[in-house]
């Protein structure tokens, strides 16, 4: 089946830094999301893509809808401690019903 | 509440069980959807429902699974003699969209099946 490849699958933040994940595929979406899942809870959208190239910000978050509509990023500036949690992409496909394929996740922790 | 509301919230059974699990959607979103999330994995799509449409099974994985919505509301995922790889949390969603789904969803907070 179709599957979206999301990097990296785990990654440590400091208070400010800065963090970016991606995520890729071999078929085109017409859709990007990208949800975040805090422990216990079901995933909560953050941002919403429709259109190739398309760039839009929510807050402290950035995310871009590739020209190619096969690749997606998200990135948040000045991390803070709550942003800690597993942040998942999702494409959807115009046309395939409701289905939405999700990444298999890129886990924040904060550094030790 | 608003949200979307699921139960139970942790199950725990025996292998070769039957086990039914239910999702509320938000009141007035027309699609309800169902997602299997496995221990460090993403969600793996089950089974989606749009109006009175057919739903589309095509993620269930086998024949022990199966999923009804009465009225266009409520709907139950029943899992026949569970196995123990059954053991996942089950995500429901809804979404306001109808035709024009744009794929933006409303998780509840999952109920989470153990088979031991």
């Amino acid at each position: 089946g179709q599957q979206l490849n999301q990097s990296p699958q785990s990654m440590f933040i400091q208070e400010g830094e800065d963090v970016s994940m991606n995520c890729t595929s071999s078929s085109i979406f017409n859709t990007w999301l990208w949800y975040k899942q805090d422990p216990g809870e079901g995933p909560v959208l953050l941002i919403a893509l429709y259109k190739a190239g398309e760039l839009t910000s929510n807050g402290r978050l950035t995310a871009q809808f590739g020209i190619t509509r096969k690749d997606s990023f998200l990135n948040i500036s000045a991390s803070i401690p709550s942003d800690v949690g597993i942040y998942f992409c999702a494409g959807h496909q115009r046309g395939s019903q409701g289905n939405l394929i999700f990444g298999k996740g890129t886990k924040l922790s904060v550094k030790p | 509440g608003a949200g979307v509301s699921q139960s139970p919230s942790n199950k725990v059974t025996e292998k070769g069980k039957d086990v039914e699990l239910r999702c509320d959607p938000i009141s007035g979103h027309t699609a309800l959807y169902w997602y299997r999330q496995s221990l460090g994995q993403g969600l793996e799509f089950l089974i989606y429902f749009q109006g009175n449409s057919a739903p589309d099974k095509s993620g269930l994985p086998s024949d022990r699974f199966s999923a009804e919505r009465t009225g266009g509301s409520v709907s139950t995922l029943t899992i026949q003699r569970t196995q123990q790889e059954d053991s996942a949390v089950y995500l429901c969603a809804s979404s306001p969209h109808g035709g024009k789904n744009t794929g933006e969803l409303f998780f509840g907070e999952g109920s989470r099946l153990t088979v031991l």
